[in-house]
Formats: C-alpha cells, sequence, structure tokens
C-alpha cells in the first residue's frame, strides 16, 4: 500500500518569502501526487496535481510542485508568500495497489503560519 | 458547476447517540468519498464508492459505522452508537475515474462532529 510522509507539522515564514513544503511518498510506481489546501473551517482545495509529463507542475494561487522520482519527493513551493496563503497544506497520493481499484492517501499536513 | 454538498455543518450528540450525514457529489460523478479528519491529522479514508458499489471500506469501523449509496447519487454516513473518539470533521468528496479532471477529488466542506 502506498503512504505519504509529510515531515514538517509546522511551518513559520515571513510574508514576502519563499516557501517550500515537503512531501515524501512510498509506492512500487509513480503515483498520481496532488497537493491541497485547507482554510480554517472549510473543505479541501486542489492546488495542483502530477499525473506524467514534465515534472515541474504549476497550480493556482501562484503555487508549484517538482517530482523527484528519485527522491520519491513532490515538495510544494512558492516565490513569495502572501498572508493569506496561511492555511493547512495536503500532500495526497492515489495509486491501484495490487492493481485493484484507485485508493487516495493523504499525509498528516504542514500548518503554515505567515508573518507580516 | 454546484460542489458537493454536505449536511449538517456541525452537529453536537451524546456518546453512545446515533447520527447520520448527508453528502451529495457533483453531478455526474461516479465516484463518492468519505473521510475522517480528526483535528491535527491529515483525512483517513473511510470508504469509497464507485457508483453504488463499494470499491473500499478496509478503514471503516463497521461495528458502529454504515454508510450507502442508493441510486448512485447521494450517500449518508452513519455513525450507531457514537463514541467520543468519533469526534472529528466527516469530509465527503466526489471525483471521475475518466476525462480531464481523472481521479481528482472535490471536496465538500465537512460535517464537524463533537461527541460528548
Amino acid at each position: 500500500a502506498q503512504s505519504v510522509t509529510q515531515p514538517d507539522i509546522h511551518i513559520t515564514v515571513s510574508e514576502g518569502a519563499s516557501l517550500e513544503l515537503r512531501c515524501n511518498y512510498s509506492y512500487g510506481a509513480t503515483p498520481y501526487l496532488f497537493w491541497y489546501v485547507q482554510s480554517p473551517g472549510q473543505g479541501l482545495q486542489l492546488l495542483l496535481k502530477y499525473f506524467s509529463g514534465d515534472t515541474l507542475v504549476q497550480g493556482i494561487k501562484g503555487f508549484e510542485a517538482e517530482f523527484k522520482r528519485s527522491q520519491s519527493s513532490f515538495n510544494l513551493r512558492k516565490p513569495s508568500v502572501h498572508w493569506s496563503d496561511a492555511a493547512e497544506y495536503f500532500c495526497a497520493v492515489g495509486a491501484y495497489p495490487s492493481g485493484g481499484s484507485y485508493i487516495p492517501t493523504f499525509g498528516r499536513g504542514t500548518s503554515l503560519i505567515v508573518h507580516p | 458547476e454546484a460542489g458537493v454538498a454536505q449536511s449538517p455543518r456541525y452537529k453536537i450528540i451524546e456518546k453512545r447517540q446515533s447520527v447520520a450525514f448527508w453528502c451529495n457529489p457533483i453531478s455526474g460523478h461516479a465516484t463518492l468519498y468519505w473521510y475522517q479528519q480528526i483535528l491535527g491529522q491529515g483525512p483517513k479514508l473511510l470508504i469509497q464508492f464507485q457508483n453504488n458499489g463499494v470499491v473500499d471500506d478496509s478503514q471503516l469501523p463497521k461495528d458502529r459505522f454504515s454508510a450507502e449509496r442508493l441510486k448512485g447519487v447521494d450517500s449518508t454516513l452513519k455513525i450507531q452508537p457514537a463514541k467520543l473518539e468519533d469526534s472529528a470533521v466527516y469530509l465527503c468528496a466526489s471525483s471521475q475515474p475518466w476525462g480531464r479532471s481523472y481521479n481528482e477529488q472535490f471536496f465538500g466542506p465537512g460535517t464537524r462532529l463533537t461527541v460528548l
């Protein structure tokens, strides 16, 4: 079965600074990879996704992520953080374990705190 | 396009009581997911439907949780009887297993359950 690790529980950055949130996965092949954002009291919103092709993926709100097969990573980046980016960020993988049905798995999340 | 609808948004019950949550997915979405999100954790998949059939329910506590998706559209998730540890946000999501948004999950706002 696949698994997802988000090693940072909290990340604090200053407004205008760059951001990188880490995500590592475990799966025997290349899974489907996603980043979601969750604001307080809200559902999850998709930021970006990777299925195949170009390993640098552009998403909404100025976010991008890079798939690195050799490191089993899919880190999320943003060059300049805005105060409104403060939220919980979840990395997710989707795969077909044992050739069965598509199953998604989420990481535990990284809480982003933005200082003015 | 209407999003995923969930009701109620909030529910407070005493332990050992029963509770039910309702989800209406995006029109035409064949796959429906129920997640449990405990405070400070990532969403945990409870059950996944493809049309009205169960794809995966390996993490559903079947002694107290049940779910159904009659006619392959709306779904209900029930807890009977509730325990204190069931306090969480219950998220519903839907997706299409084909097309441009292949396996991309769209989430509802969630139902926050508090068990006293």
